[in-house]
């Protein structure tokens, strides 16, 4: 099956704790983003990247990083200067990047700070 | 100038009505509009697109009307049913730009 899968499903994070967000996608795709989504408000950019070995930052990543190691995944890692770090949390590959080319969405993961 | 304001935040709809959600979008440069779908507990899905040389794209029971001068689009859910129940975000982006600039999204019911 070809896809994005991310993980865990839920997470549940003590303060001052760093957590990382797995995302593998097997789609050959180029291009993947994380978005964060909080109720009653679109999907905002946190990072994004074209290609293996490079990201820029979207509009709220501060508080967030990530890395491109290897063209399949694109971990996500929520740190301790995050000040509102709970939300669902989506992750997100395309063919290319350019924002014209079909998103396709991972089934997300719920971090619930506490 | 990056921004895409959506409209309504809630819908409700009786099964067999249409469901219309309304965007606007300030930046010119924008060329290229998806709906996406939404199911609780899931990711979005691309439901349909369209590009600003066309005034109207139809997919099944799905239309985007797309006004340029007014810039403005619309979706609309011809019959719609219970399994249409839904959020449902436009979103906008143009050629060469990073991503996608998403509306705040739309949570849709559908009544049977």
């Amino acid at each position: 099956d070809g896809g994005i899968t991310q993980s865990p499903k839920y997470l549940f994070r003590k303060e001052g704790q760093n957590v990382t967000l797995s995302c593998e996608q097997n789609l050959n795709h180029d291009a993947m983003y994380w978005y964060r989504q909080d109720p009653g408000q679109g999907l905002r950019l946190i990072y994004y990247s074209q290609i293996v070995n490079d990201f820029q930052k979207g509009d709220i990543a501060e508080g967030y990083s990530v890395s491109r190691e290897k063209k399949e995944s694109f971990p996500l890692t929520v740190t301790s200067a995050q000040k509102n770090p709970t939300a669902f949390y989506l992750c997100a590959s395309s063919r290319a990047g350019g924002g014209t080319d079909t998103q396709y969405f991972g089934p997300g993961t719920r971090l619930t700070v506490l | 100038q990056q921004q895409v304001k959506q409209s309504p935040q809630s819908l409700i709809v009786q099964k067999g009505g249409i469901s219309i959600i309304n965007c606007a979008y300030e930046n010119t440069a924008f060329d290229y509009f998806p709906w996406y779908q939404q199911f609780p507990g899931k990711g979005p899905a691309l439901l349909i697109a369209i590009r600003p040389d066309v005034s109207e794209k139809k997919e099944g029971r799905f239309t985007i009307s797309f006004n340029k001068s007014a810039k403005q689009f619309s979706l609309h859910i011809m019959d719609s049913q219970p399994g249409d129940s839904a959020t449902y975000f436009c979103a906008a982006s143009m050629t060469g730009r990073r991503a996608l600039t998403f509306g705040s999204g739309t949570r849709l019911q559908v009544q049977p």
